[in-house]
């Protein structure tokens, strides 16, 4: 079953504007990641935060957690048409096995 | 090649067929595991493997799945009598699994796109 409910399902901006995807999820974690997937690829993963931490950032993508509400915000700043994808994010349910359980994606499409 | 490839990446199965989906993962990578992404979901696990040891089969939806990675290195997904609700791609992904990590990242194949008819 998923594990994670992202929204909104689907977006869309213009380039330069700021993207952002929420994402919730039920059991307790001990990291959380953002992954993306453009359209017929697999997934690449983009960040990582874990269950201490509030925030991080890289590059242009800040991810937030908030583990009180069990959800997770992913900004993607100043976006571009290539950021056109799915992005998904990903728990482990506190299992150190290295198992993943995804939501069921936001659908970002930028503009130029 | 640098990454995890997968074959075919696309499969046409008329029902009831048996189908083998290939995943060659990185080169030294210890921890296998494959998922299976229905059209406009994400990704569910199916199985893993550390080595060549099968440790989690819990994601199989059913005796017509079944998995190996006898040499620790390349596995096949099999799938028996296909049905049209095994239409989905199939990834792949393969972690380091480096000891005393509390997180190894896992790095995905592209897929095999299987259609059954």
């Amino acid at each position: 079953s998923q594990q994670g409910e992202e929204d909104p399902q689907a977006l869309s901006i213009q380039e330069g504007e700021n993207a952002t995807m929420n994402c919730s999820y039920k059991t307790s974690i001990n990291n959380l990641q953002w992954y993306r997937q453009n359209s017929g690829r697999g997934l690449v993963h983009l960040i990582l935060i874990r269950s201490n931490e509030r925030e991080k950032h890289s590059g242009r993508l800040r991810v937030t957690l908030d583990t009180s509400k069990k959800s997770s915000s992913l900004l993607i700043t100043a976006s571009r048409a290539a950021d056109t994808a799915s992005y998904f994010c990903a728990t482990d349910r506190g299992s150190t096995l290295g198992r993943l359980y995804f939501g069921r994606g936001t659908q970002l499409t930028v503009w130029p | 090649g640098a990454g995890v490839s997968q074959s075919p990446r696309y499969k046409v199965a008329k029902r009831g067929q048996d189908v083998a989906l290939r995943c060659d993962p990185i080169s030294g990578h210890v921890s296998l595991f494959w998922y299976q992404q229905a059209l406009g979901q994400g990704p569910e696990f199916l199985t893993y493997f550390q080595n060549e040891a099968q440790l989690d089969k819990s994601g199989l939806p059913s005796d017509r799945f079944f998995a190996e990675r006898p040499e620790g290195s390349v596995s096949t997904l099999k799938i028996q009598r296909t049905q049209q609700e095994d239409s989905a791609v199939y990834l792949c992904a393969s972690s380091l699994n480096q000891a005393g990590r509390s997180y190894n990242e896992q790095f995905f194949g592209p897929g095999t796109r299987l259609t059954v008819l």
